[in-house]
């Protein structure tokens, strides 16, 4: 079965300081990745996913992530983060051609003002 | 609004009784998955349906949770004989399916329904 990796539980940033988020995952086939992010009383919603392509994708606000297919890692970043960061980040991995979707254990974000 | 709606939101029930949970998905989506979630966790992979077809549920699944699609809009969860353990945070989330047009691979979750076992 697929594992997918977060190994920062918890992260306390000030504000514009920079942000990375690791992600590895365990299944050598082709994979889907995706960031999700969770606001403080918020569902679950897509920051970002990358199927194929340029390995280094762009999601919404500002965030992007890399996808390093000799590392099984796809890492979140962001340059400057914003008290509104302040979040839970789920990365979760779909792998072809299966249907089911696996997320990490998730990163609690908060960011300093 | 994600368009996926739940319900209840919050359910607190007395171990031994039994729960259901209802969720509605975005009307075009003919996915549908079930999530459990609890603290410091992420989202859990429960069951998933193709229209009314329940094409696959997890090991970690027991007997006494059941899921029903029939007629491929609405999917209803039931946990019967509810442990403490059972407490969580239970998420829907629908999406397309793989190859048709519109496909973006995204979950659409609901706000989830929590469950609290006494």
């Amino acid at each position: 079965a697929q594992s997918v990796s977060q190994h920062n539980h918890h992260v306390i940033l000030s504000e514009a300081a920079s942000l990375e988020l690791g992600c590895n995952y365990s299944y050598g086939g082709t994979v889907n990745l995706f960031w999700y992010v969770q606001y403080p009383g918020q569902h679950l919603q897509l920051l970002l996913k990358y199927f194929s392509g340029d390995p280094l994708v762009k999601g919404i606000k500002g965030f992007e992530a890399e996808f390093i297919k000799s590392k099984f890692s796809f890492n979140l970043r962001k340059p400057s983060v914003q008290w509104s960061d302040t979040a839970e980040y789920f990365c979760a991995v779909n792998e072809e051609p299966g249907n089911q979707f696996y997320f990490g254990t998730g990163t609690s974000l908060t960011v300093i003002p | 609004d994600t368009g996926v709606s739940q319900d209840p939101r919050h359910k607190i029930t007395k171990r031994g009784q039994n729960v259901t949970f209802r969720c509605d998905p975005i009307s075009e989506h003919n996915r549908l998955y079930w999530y459990r979630q609890t603290l410091g966790q992420g989202p859990e992979f429960l069951t998933y349906f193709q229209n009314e077809a329940q094409l696959e549920k997890s090991r970690l699944l027991s007997d006494r949770f059941s899921a029903e699609r029939p007629k491929g809009s609405f999917s209803t969860l039931e946990i019967q004989r509810t442990e403490q353990g059972d407490s969580a945070m239970y998420l829907c989330a629908s999406s397309l399916p793989l190859g048709l047009a519109g496909y973006t691979g995204e979950l659409f979750f609901g706000e989830g329904s929590r469950l609290t076992v006494l």
